[in-house]
């Protein structure tokens, strides 16, 4: 399968804890975008890079959210200190730079 | 008010019928439109981009407004596995951050 892969795909942790998930994207895709989606409601943006730059953060993305694309290839997204509200499918996305976004299947974070 | 809006629904429709979705966005500087389905607990995939002139793939046709700020889905002759939920999608174009509707849930019913 040579499409977007995230692990994990579950995730339960308890409040305070942090977590990591990772993302690999098509392989000759150079943007890589980050998305959150909560129950009912569509995917909100929350980073991207294009190779290794971060070109942009949302205002959704607080100070105990951090992404890393260290050799442009595969990310990472750490959430610090978690928080109930923190419970969501986080999911990724790639392009090549044309329009067409290729999601991959989710991390599904449960905080208790 | 959100930038991307959409009636949830459901539309709850019997096979074959014909069945219109709608939305709105309010970002002027959008230059391209989508529509994404996504089944229940997967990820979007994309269904067609919308062009100003309309385009039609198969079943699927897609009109936008630009004037009107306004997208449009049609879908003609339902069948089951058309049973999803539609997501209304705008960005700036050049590869920047895609903006989601909420998403309108079809039901396609024998």
């Amino acid at each position: 399968d040579t499409g977007v892969s995230q692990d994990p795909r579950h995730k339960i942790t308890k409040r305070g804890q942090n977590v990591t998930f990772r993302c690999d994207p098509i392989s000759e895709h150079n943007r890589l975008y980050w998305y959150r989606q909560t129950l009912g409601q569509g995917p909100e943006f929350l980073t991207y890079f294009q190779n290794e730059a971060q070109l942009e953060k949302s205002r959704l993305l607080s100070d105990r959210f951090s992404a890393e694309r260290p050799k442009g290839s595969f990310s990472t997204l750490e959430i610090q200190r978690t928080e109930q509200g923190d419970s969501a499918m986080y999911l990724c996305a790639s392009s090549s730079g044309q329009e067409t976004q290729y999601f991959g299947p989710g991390t599904r974070l449960l905080v208790l | 008010r959100k930038e991307v809006e959409q009636d949830p629904g459901p539309f709850n429709v019997p096979e074959g019928a014909t069945v219109a979705f709608n939305c709105t966005y309010s970002n002027s500087a959008s230059q391209s439109f989508f529509w994404y389905r996504q089944d229940c607990r997967k990820e979007p995939k994309l269904l067609m981009s919308v062009y100003s002139s309309g385009n039609e793939d198969g079943r699927f046709t897609a009109q936008l407004n630009r004037a009107s700020q306004y997208i449009s889905l049609l879908i003609r002759d339902s069948k089951l596995s058309d049973s999803a939920t539609y997501l209304c999608v705008v960005s700036q174009g050049g590869g920047n951050k895609l903006t989601f509707g909420t998403g309108t849930q079809l039901k396609v019913e024998l």
